[in-house]
């Protein structure tokens, strides 16, 4: 199953809302996670099953979707949400992730 | 707390081997299914492998198939990966991760460890 994140990459301002969109090549339900990865540091669950949103993640952050397409939503940017975000299906193996999209100020 | 801590990389020849271990503290290994990302220098993030709960299961990427092996010891806390006929293109850091049930399948990745750097260079 391909994964395809859109866009690529994003500038944006402290306190914008941003969307980022996630499209499966196939049906995949609800099995779709977000992640977000800041330099050198590792991955960090934020939203898993579309929209469920992990522990100690702010609410700024929300998630929807199924079937095929999925977004990301940040409210309210902050200076620590600038970073990578890739979304992940697990609806079969390979479990794969999209190519990331950048978020940067 | 939970904690996920790989070693095992390094700087390896061409068709040589290497082991990479992941060992796990703060919740119940044995419960959790395992797997491995890894992530090539400047790009997004590869699934590798994963492993059940009790190592009754296992799948890979079709770019390691054959030449990566997971395993699990639930009685040391520790997931290894060992990696032979390494090629130029597996150079990247991989990072273990928990899966959030016990098989590997239709969950998420709640936890990942610091990750290791795997260099494939002659």
């Amino acid at each position: 199953i391909q994964m395809t994140q859109s866009p690529s990459s994003l500038s944006a301002s402290l306190g914008d809302k941003v969307t980022i969109t996630c499209r499966a090549s196939q049906r995949i339900g609800s099995y779709l996670n977000w992640y977000q990865q800041r330099p050198g540091k590792a991955p960090k669950l934020l939203i898993y099953i579309a929209s469920a949103l992990q522990s100690g993640v702010p609410s700024r952050f929300s998630g929807s979707g199924s079937g095929t397409d999925f977004t990301l939503t940040i409210n309210s940017l902050q200076p620590e949400d600038f970073a990578t975000y890739y979304c992940q299906q697990t609806h079969s193996n390979p479990q794969t992730f999209g190519q990331g999209t950048k978020l940067e100020i | 707390q939970v904690q996920l801590v790989e070693s095992g990389g390094g700087v390896v020849q061409p068709g040589k081997s290497l082991r990479l271990s992941c060992a796990a503290s703060g919740f119940t290994f044995g419960s959790s299914a395992m797997h491995w990302v890894r992530q090539a220098p400047g790009k997004g993030l590869e699934w590798v492998a994963l492993i059940s709960y009790d190592g009754g299961n296992e799948d890979y990427a079709d770019s390691v198939k054959g030449r990566f092996t997971v395993s699990r010891d639930n009685s040391k806390n520790t997931l290894y990966l060992q990696m032979n006929s390494l090629r130029l293109e597996d150079t990247a850091v991989y990072y273990c991760a928990r899966a959030s049930d016990a098989t590997g399948f239709y969950g998420w990745f709640d936890y990942w460890g610091q990750g290791t750097q795997v260099t494939v260079s002659s």
